[in-house]
């Protein structure tokens, strides 16, 4: 079965130190890959994506994320962290279907913790 | 930035009666989808739709539910006869890519509650 694994129910971090949110995945092909983020109340949203090309993107607020192939891994990263990147990190992938709709598979979520 | 947008934002119905939620998706995109999320667990698809057709649904999505596009802006979804293990979030999206490429951007939800 497809599946997105994310080991930590919760990271705490010391806000100005960096931040590893970890992702794995199990499906088939080629997938994409997503981080969204969920403040309290509020709806999914997109921070970054992998589609192709270089293993390291940058997206919103200062995150990253590094593709890792061989360890099917989509981790999740910032260097400083501020206790406003406290919420709920979702890592999400879009298995390859070839010309399906692209629903998405989440991960059950990690709850970053950012103290002062 | 344009925003997908859902009412209510909290529903709280009778065991077995109907309800339907509503959304907004972003004015130019031409592919939806609806999620779930029972609370502590994770985000589950429901089903997408593209072209006035369901184009994928989970083992989820039953009988008891149907989508719709009603006019040009809503998008809605039907749950005939709730149970009360309906109570969740319910999330919109909507892409204006189907393969995937570019990300779904989801409403706030509308929370779901079955008394």
């Amino acid at each position: 079965a497809q599946s997105v694994a994310q080991p930590e129910d919760q990271v705490n971090v010391a806000e100005g130190n960096p931040l590893t949110v970890k992702c794995t995945y199990s499906v088939s092909g080629n997938p994409y890959l997503f981080w969204y983020v969920q403040y309290p109340n509020r709806g999914l949203q997109f921070l970054l994506k992998y589609i192709t090309g270089d293993n390291l993107v940058k997206g919103s607020y200062g995150f990253e994320a590094e593709f890792n192939k061989s360890q099917t891994s989509f981790h999740l990263k910032k260097p400083s962290a501020l206790v406003s990147d406290s919420a709920l990190y979702f890592c999400a992938v879009r298995p390859y279907y070839g010309g399906s709709q692209g629903n998405l598979i989440f991960g059950k979520g990690t709850k970053l913790s950012v103290k002062p | 930035e344009p925003e997908v947008t859902q009412t209510p934002s909290h529903q709280v119905t009778q065991m077995g009666q109907e309800v339907i939620l509503r959304c907004v998706p972003i004015s130019n995109h031409l592919y939806f989808y609806w999620y779930r999320q029972i609370l502590g667990q994770k985000v589950e698809f429901l089903v997408s739709f593209y072209n006035n057709e369901i184009s994928e649904k989970s083992e989820i999505f039953d009988d008891q539910f149907s989508v719709e596009r009603p006019d040009g802006s809503n998008f809605t979804l039907k749950i005939r006869s709730t149970k009360l293990e309906d109570s969740a979030m319910y999330f919109c999206a909507s892409s204006d890519n189907g393969q995937g490429v570019q990300p779904q951007h989801f409403g706030d939800g509308t929370r779901l509650s079955i008394l």
